[in-house]
């Protein structure tokens, strides 16, 4: 298997629940990425992982926590989310953390809060 | 601050046909790379073409091209032989030098539709 693997594909969840997804890069690649799509809003980045280690956070709620236990897989923990926590998350990956390099995204994971 | 304006919600054209989708941005950086993503019905996002703002050669991938101008700060990107399977969501974004680390700036995406 080849790419970017997200699972789950879709999480319905309520707000007083723990979830947890799951990113793999099967590309070597060294950074890796948490975005948020909402409807009708630009993308917005909330984690980064530079060789396992965090790098920017960019003022993400605690409720989201991410995990890296190694460079080929990424975590987001979710715990006591609100509805306007609902949307796609994508996970991305790239050979290294520069803004400039190509991004390879997997398919998301479209969470709805209930 | 940068910022990244797609003014296309949305767009359509016929299979076969040439389209053009716009893109302007603002940036105080002189260098700095801009990116056209490809996202389909599949949720997966592909980078379409990239362009180093230092190269006036307009970057062109396949049926993909862009028309950039520098001054006017404008990154529209063309589609030639318009095919069914160019249907999807179009996002524009800006990044910084190749030294930087700052989070590309995505627009919010025009969706293009393929007319058979």
């Amino acid at each position: 298997e080849t790419g970017v693997t997200q699972t789950p594909r879709h999480l319905v969840m309520g707000m007083t629940n723990k979830k947890s997804l799951k990113c793999e890069q099967h590309l070597g690649h060294n950074a890796m990425y948490w975005y948020k799509q909402s409807a009708k809003k630009p993308l917005e980045l909330m984690f980064v992982y530079n060789f396992k280690e965090q790098t920017e956070n960019n003022s993400v709620p605690s409720r989201f926590s991410p995990e890296c236990p190694n460079s080929s897989h990424l975590f987001l923990h979710l715990h006591t989310l609100q509805p306007e926590d609902s949307a796609l998350y994508l996970c991305a990956s790239s050979q290294y953390r520069a803004a400039n390099e190509k991004l390879f995204f997997g398919s998301g994971t479209q969470l709805s809060v209930l | 601050a940068q910022t990244v304006t797609q003014s296309q919600p949305e767009m359509s054209v016929q299979e076969a046909e040439t389209v053009t989708l716009s893109c302007t941005y603002d940036t105080s950086e002189s260098d700095y790379y801009l990116f056209w993503y490809k996202q389909p019905p599949s949720r997966q996002m592909i980078l379409v073409i990239r362009q180093e703002a230092y190269k006036q050669q307009n970057a062109t991938e396949n049926r993909f091209s862009v028309n950039f101008q520098k001054a006017a700060k404008s990154f529209s990107l063309k589609i030639s032989d318009s095919q069914l399977g160019d249907a999807a969501m179009y996002f524009c974004a800006l990044g910084p030098p190749f030294s930087g680390n700052t989070p590309l700036v995505f627009g919010k995406g025009t969706r293009l539709s393929v007319i058979a």
